[in-house]
C-alpha cells in the first residue's frame, strides 16, 4: 500500500533548463509535505516543505506546488545545475499524530547534464 | 557543531548473528527515528523514540528488531539473527521537539548492513 508514489523513476534534464519532479499521494490525512536530496551513502538532506493550507512555497531554485484536489505535488528547479544530479525523495505527514512518523515515497533519480 | 551521528557506517554479519547499529542524536536534540531503505526503495519508518520511551514502534518488525534510547548513551537498533532480507541501509534521525515542522528532522548519514 503505497501512500506517497513518484512514479518516474529517473529524469533527465540540460544544464539550465527545469526540472520538475512529481509525487502522487493518496491519504487525505497528509497535512505536511517536504522534499529530500539524497547522495549515495549519504543521508537524505531536506529541501523544501509545504503545509496543507498553501498551495505554493518557494526557496530560492527550489520551488513546491501542491495541488490537493489532485493530491499531487510537485518540486521545481531552475536553473538546474549539475551538482542537483541527485535521488529526489518526497515524503510526507499527518501531523495530527505528532510522531515525526514520514511516509516517503520510491525516489526520482535526477540528472543535470552539462 | 555535530550532526546526527551514526556508526557503525558498515556492517558486515552472517547469518544468525547480532547487528547492533548506534544512533547519537544532534545535541539538544530528544526525539530520536529510525528508518531503513531497502534497496531499490524509499525509506519507511520503523520506530519513534524519546529518551527511555518508544512512542511509536508501528514500522518495526514484530520479531528480531528491538530499539531504545537510554536515558544516557546513544540510541540502538538491535536486529537478533539476522537474516539475508535484513540487508538494507538504516537511517537515524533526530529533531528537538515532536512538534516538528519537517525542516527539524536531522538526518544521519546512514548504516549499510550487509547479511552474508
Amino acid at each position: 500500500d503505497q501512500q506517497v508514489k513518484q512514479n518516474s523513476p529517473s529524469l533527465s534534464v540540460q544544464e539550465g533548463r527545469i526540472s520538475i519532479l512529481n509525487c502522487d499521494y493518496t491519504n487525505s490525512m497528509f497535512d505536511y509535505f517536504l522534499w529530500y536530496k539524497k547522495y549515495p551513502a549519504e543521508g537524505p538532506t531536506f529541501l523544501i516543505s509545504i503545509s496543507s493550507i498553501k498551495d505554493k512555497n518557494e526557496d530560492g531554485r527550489f520551488t513546491v506546488f501542491l495541488n490537493k484536489s489532485a493530491k499531487h505535488l510537485s518540486l521545481h528547479i531552475v536553473p538546474s545545475q549539475p551538482g542537483d544530479s541527485a535521488v529526489y525523495f518526497c515524503a510526507a505527514s499527518a501531523g495530527s499524530s505528532n510522531t515525526g512518523k514520514l511516509i516517503f515515497g520510491q525516489g526520482t533519480t535526477l540528472q543535470v547534464k552539462p | 557543531n555535530a550532526g546526527v551521528m551514526q556508526n557503525p557506517r558498515h556492517l558486515v554479519r552472517r547469518r544468525g548473528q547480532e547487528a547492533r547499529l548506534r544512533c547519537s542524536p544532534m545535541k539538544g536534540h530528544s526525539h530520536v527515528y529510525w528508518y531503513r531503505q531497502l534497496p531499490e526503495e524509499g525509506l519507511k519508518f520503523m520506530v519513534y523514540l524519546q529518551k527511555e520511551n518508544i512512542i511509536d514502534e508501528s514500522g518495526m518488525p514484530k520479531e528480531r528488531f528491538s530499539a531504545e534510547f537510554p536515558k544516557e548513551g546513544p540510541s540502538i537498533l538491535r536486529i537478533q539473527q539476522v537474516v539475508r532480507g535484513d540487508s538494507a541501509a538504516y537511517f537515524c534521525a533526530s529533531s528537538p521537539t515532536s512538534d516538528y515542522s519537517g525542516n527539524t528532522i536531522y538526518f544521519g548519514e546512514g548504516s549499510w548492513l550487509t547479511v552474508v
